[in-house]
């Protein structure tokens, strides 16, 4: 089976910086994406690893660490806007993806 | 910029009646899913289907569930026989490849039984 634990909320401030972790286990593992979900919206992708490393994409960037099974997400220069969930998901070797719970971010003026 | 559509945004239902919801992929992907989200939780995945058949499943498809692609263009998850527990908002996706991290949802269809 798959299991993917996320922390349920983080808080933070406009203009700071936060790291969202993702730790998996699942089998086939091809890749780990990001996902922003703001309230009654639809998922939006961010990111995607399918290597080890550092995926950067303007204020966010993604890593991630196959012999861990860990992943982050990093956010910068955080805006009011930012304040949405994050999902990380990973995806197996049957292009199935399979969503984390869902870390929910507060920004704070 | 091409987009999924999902009919209809909200449907209210009686528990034991059949709903159809509707999805148009983005037309040049090859690849389809519909995932439910139950309020305030994770996104769950249910189905994927590829080359005009189920590809996986999970635990939750069970016999209540079917997908369809009716033509070339729609891809219809029906639920027979409702239960209060299918309250959920349902999401259709779609991907160009097999290769791809990302997932291409649409809005949503949120369904409600009472």
């Amino acid at each position: 089976g798959q299991s993917l634990e996320q922390p349920s909320e983080v808080t933070a401030v406009e203009g700071a910086i936060v790291q969202i972790n993702c730790t998996y286990q699942t089998s086939g593992f091809y890749g780990l994406s990001w996902y922003q979900q703001h309230d009654g919206g639809a998922p939006t992708f961010l990111s995607y690893n399918a290597l080890d490393g550092l995926e950067e994409t303007g204020r966010f960037s993604s890593f991630l660490s196959r012999s861990d099974s860990y992943g982050y997400l990093l956010l910068q220069e955080l805006q009011m806007k930012d304040s949405a969930s994050y999902f990380c998901a990973v995806r197996n070797n049957f292009n199935k993806f399979y969503f984390g719970s869902g870390t929910k971010l507060n920004v704070k003026p | 910029e091409p987009e999924v559509t999902q009919t209809p945004s909200h449907q209210v239902t009686q528990m034991g009646q059949e709903v159809i919801l509707r999805c148009v992929p983005i037309s040049n992907h090859l690849y389809f899913y519909w995932y439910r989200q139950i309020l305030g939780q994770k996104v769950e995945f249910l189905v994927s289907f590829y080359n005009n058949e189920i590809s996986e499943k999970s635990e939750i498809f069970d016999d209540q569930f079917s997908v369809e692609r009716p033509d070339g263009s729609n891809f219809t998850l029906k639920i027979r026989s409702t239960k209060l527990e299918d309250s959920a908002m349902y999401f259709c996706a779609s991907s160009p490849t097999g290769s791809t991290g990302e997932l291409f949802f649409g809005e949503g269809s949120r369904l409600t039984v009472l």
